[in-house]
């Protein structure tokens, strides 16, 4: 079965200082991979996605930015975090067949 | 307008009542529905997809209604474990989702 595994689970960083969040998925090839944001009391935002290694969509202009080096690996990076960059960071595998996506237990980021 | 709304709630009900969630989606081109619970401060699960001719999944039943662009989650016999945020979802296609800002549901005793 396929298992997605995400690291940290919390992060504190101060603004300005880099970020680099993993995700990784197991029990899956070439799997379409995203990475959401949710603010607190707030809906899941779509950041990126990645049909395969080194292609990557944007959705939001941001000081985010994603990469895919392996098949099964995701991360997400950011030189200097702002703020606003807080939340509960969540990345997904999806079913390229079904449509259906599954997340990963996620990142909560508090920038101080 | 948002692509994918459904009322925020929150929903307090009692023990073994039956609720119903509602949710409209704008982009007619959508093919792909789905609902997810998400527990507080836990990631999003899959719940159930949704097909046109409606589907059961024990208590839950999720119907879609494409002339109206509406879909329902409806919850039989609830328990208290089924306290969560209900978020409705939508695929426009090119294999993404959009969610709504979820429904958050309290089952009292």
């Amino acid at each position: 079965s396929q298992t997605i595994h995400q690291w940290p689970a919390t992060l504190v960083q101060p603004v300005g200082s880099p970020l680099s969040l993993e995700c990784t998925v197991e029990g899956t090839s070439n799997p379409n991979l995203y990475w959401y944001r949710q603010a607190a009391g707030r809906g899941l935002q779509l950041l990126f996605y990645s049909v395969g290694i080194g292609q990557i969509s944007s959705e939001v202009p941001q000081n985010l930015s994603a990469s895919r080096p392996q098949d099964r690996q995701f991360i997400l990076s950011s030189k200097k975090l702002l703020l606003s960059d807080s939340g509960f960071y969540l990345c997904a595998w999806g079913n390229a067949l079904l449509g259906e996506q599954y997340f990963g237990p996620g990142t909560r980021l508090t920038v101080t | 307008r948002k692509e994918v709304e459904q009322d925020p709630g929150p929903f307090n009900v009692p023990e073994g009542a039956t609720v119903a969630f509602n949710c409209t989606y704008s982009n007619s081109a959508s093919q792909s529905f789905f609902w997810y619970r998400q527990d507080c401060r836990k990631e999003p699960k899959l719940l159930m997809s949704v097909y046109s001719s409606g589907n059961e999944d024990g208590r839950f039943t999720a119907q879609l209604n494409r002339a109206s662009q509406y879909i329902s989650l409806l919850i039989r016999d609830s328990k208290l474990s089924d306290s969560a945020t209900y978020l409705c979802v939508a695929s426009p296609g090119a294999q993404k989702l959009v969610f709504g800002q979820g429904t958050r549901l309290t089952i009292n005793p």
